[in-house]
Formats: C-alpha cells, sequence, structure tokens
C-alpha cells in the first residue's frame, strides 16, 4: 500500500503572497488533517476533511483553507502569507475515528520571507 | 479536552543504555495514547498505540510503553539504545475522536552518545 505523498518538498515564498500545499492520502483512508509544526515544537493541528467536508479545525485563522477531493487527495491554502507560517507542514491520513492514529506524510518545509 | 506534557525537551542517553521518555496526559475520557518518532526532516512515524487492549504495549524497533491509569503516564522505554534512535519522539492523546481531538505533546528529543 501506497504512504501519504505531499508536494513540493520544500519551498519559498514572499509575505503576502498564496501557497498551496498538495497530499495524497494512504490508499483506503478517508479522513485527511492537516498539522503545522514550527521550529522545535510539536504539531499544531489545522483542520481535517472527512468525505469533502470540513469537520474539525483548530486554532487558525480562516486565511488557511482546505479542499478534500473524491480521490480523498487533498490541499491546504493560506493566504496572506506572514513571516509566522514558516514552519513544516504535515498531512496525516486515517480510515478510522481517532483510535488508529494518523499516517503522516514526510511535509512540506515552507519558508516566508 | 485532552493534554500531553512531556518532561525533559532532551534526554541524552549512552548507547546500549536504558531509554526512558516520560509522558503524561490529561483526558476527561478513557484515551487512546500514542508515540511517534521523527526523523530530522521527515515526517512522524508511529511507534505504538495503545487503545484499550493490553497496558503494556509494544512497537517498532523494540520500543514500549506501559499504559497507567492511576498515574496518567504512558512512558516510552527501550532497553538498550541505538545510535539509530536518536530523533524527536512525540506523545499523542485522543479521545477516539478525529482531529482537534488528536493532540501532540511538545516532544522530547532523544540524542545517543557513542
Amino acid at each position: 500500500e501506497t504512504g501519504v505523498t505531499q508536494s513540493p518538498t520544500h519551498l519559498i515564498k514572499t509575505r503576502g503572497q498564496q501557497v498551496t500545499l498538495r497530499c495524497s492520502s494512504q490508499s483506503g483512508h478517508n479522513t485527511v488533517s492537516w498539522y503545522q509544526q514550527a521550529l522545535g515544537q510539536g504539531p499544531q493541528f489545522i483542520f481535517q476533511y472527512y468525505r469533502e467536508e470540513e469537520n474539525g479545525r483548530g486554532n487558525f485563522p480562516p486565511r488557511f483553507s482546505g479542499l478534500q477531493f473524491p480521490n480523498y487527495s487533498s490541499e491546504l491554502n493560506v493566504n496572506a502569507l506572514e513571516l509566522d507560517d514558516s514552519a513544516l507542514y504535515l498531512c496525516a491520513s486515517s480510515s478510522g475515528q481517532g483510535v488508529n492514529g494518523y499516517t503522516f506524510g514526510s511535509g512540506t518545509r515552507l519558508t516566508v520571507v | 479536552a485532552q493534554s500531553v506534557t512531556q518532561l525533559g525537551s532532551h534526554v541524552s542517553v549512552s548507547e546500549g543504555a536504558l531509554v526512558l521518555l516520560r509522558c503524561n496526559y490529561s483526558s476527561s475520557v478513557p484515551p487512546y495514547l500514542f508515540w511517534y518518532v521523527q526523523y530530522p526532516n521527515q515526517g512522524l512515524q508511529l511507534l505504538l498505540k495503545y487503545t484499550s487492549a493490553a497496558t503494556l504495549v509494544k512497537g517498532i524497533n523494540g520500543f514500549e510503553a506501559e499504559f497507567k491509569k492511576s498515574e496518567t503516564s504512558f512512558h516510552l522505554t527501550k532497553p538498550s539504545a541505538h545510535m539509530s534512535d536518536a530523533a524527536e519522539y512525540f506523545c499523542a492523546v485522543s479521545d477516539g475522536r478525529y482531529g482537534q481531538n488528536f493532540v501532540f505533546g511538545p516532544g522530547t528529543r532523544l540524542s545517543v552518545l557513542p
């Protein structure tokens, strides 16, 4: 079975720009979550999608938005980038409730300058 | 709401020594508990999980963890550290639902000295 794949692996953006990060879920997983991991910290929950609907959101502003597609792949969009948005963005998928844990991708390292 | 504390942001052990990484949780319902490992510039890999079966859970790479309800703890151990164990370790708690109810601790960086 394939794991969770994310693209791109690294990118650099300028403050005020917009960015789209992409994620392909593990085969058979219908739930995808996105996390932001700042340097030296644990992952912080951004939001989650289940069957193309957002069904949970963490403490992030509306300029963080997402999509889930019928094939369960997903996008994270961030508008009006700020310097503090520089972080590793992790996508994770799951096939069941939180009992199963998540399978994580390797992440996208975003640097905002 | 769930929360996780990990005592010690950085732990150093000698190769061959016991590894003990501490995790304490707070949960209003019976928790599901997880340990993840993160190697430099990589995502998180699941080491082991507790989902209300046996309290002693064995994971990959020789790691194990014991769920102690009375102490609200889920400490991670390995009898003999290997150089390849050097990484960041995260404890996480879930109430069995998705998303914001799956919470990570701040992490413990493990260094293994030769």
